[in-house]
């Protein structure tokens, strides 16, 4: 069935280094890709989004690469700050089915 | 920011309670969805529906039920509640595939 995973459950960086985040996904119908941030206690919070058509996409500070080819994804966040540590997922949605499946989360920490 | 809100943020109920979590938004979307997330987990979806009178159940099997009577109204009902059924629940809405989400309401069945 459909699927989205994470590399890695936890990150830890330097505080002013980059970080990436990584995710595969299964469905090579998916034709949509969302980020999200989820800190302690919250909900899921909109980072950035990247349709198939395009391989890369970039907003402040942080930067989404598709590779439709391996069915991967990243999330990079430039200069990290201590306001970035949160779990990050990331989601698939096939338009088809109009239905975003989740990952399981890295959790990213920061060290000052 | 999304205007989508969830009541209550925490609750704590005795088993076979029946419980009933409230979910609005205020941005006209037509879909609408409920998520089950366990601390630091990934998030299963329960429930969606498309628009008034649609519900469908999702990925992740639920005793609980859902009603959409109003395009900005999707509550989520528990008949009998269980320890099993201690979570976070997460409501979202969506437009154009982008999700945007409530708090979550955290419940605890005791």
């Amino acid at each position: 069935g459909e699927s989205v995973g994470l590399h890695l459950p936890t990150l830890s960086v330097q505080e002013g280094d980059n970080s990436i985040i990584n995710c595969a996904y299964s469905n090579s119908a998916s034709d949509y890709f969302i980020w999200y941030k989820q800190e302690s206690g919250k909900g899921p919070q909109f980072i950035i989004d990247i349709r198939s058509n395009m391989d890369k996409r970039q907003g402040q500070r942080v930067t989404v690469l598709l590779n439709k080819t391996v069915k991967h994804l990243s999330l990079q966040i430039a200069a990290t700050q201590p306001g970035d540590s949160a779990v990050y997922f990331c989601a698939e949605n096939n338009q088809g089915a109009q239905k975003l499946v989740f990952g399981q989360g890295t959790r990213l920490t920061i060290n000052p | 920011e999304a205007d989508i809100y969830q009541t209550p943020r925490y609750l704590v109920i005795g088993t076979g309670k029946k419980i009933t979590l409230e979910c609005s938004q205020t941005m006209g979307h037509d879909k609408m969805y409920w998520y089950q997330q366990d601390p630091g987990m990934e998030l299963h979806l329960i429930h969606y529906s498309y628009g008034v009178n649609s519900t469908e159940k999702g990925d992740l099997s639920s005793e609980s039920t859902v009603s959409r009577i109003r395009t900005e109204h999707f509550p989520l009902t528990l008949e009998s509640a269980r320890p099993s059924h201690t979570s976070q629940y997460l409501c979202a809405s969506s437009q154009r595939g982008r999700a945007f989400f409530g708090q979550g309401t955290r419940l605890t069945v005791v």
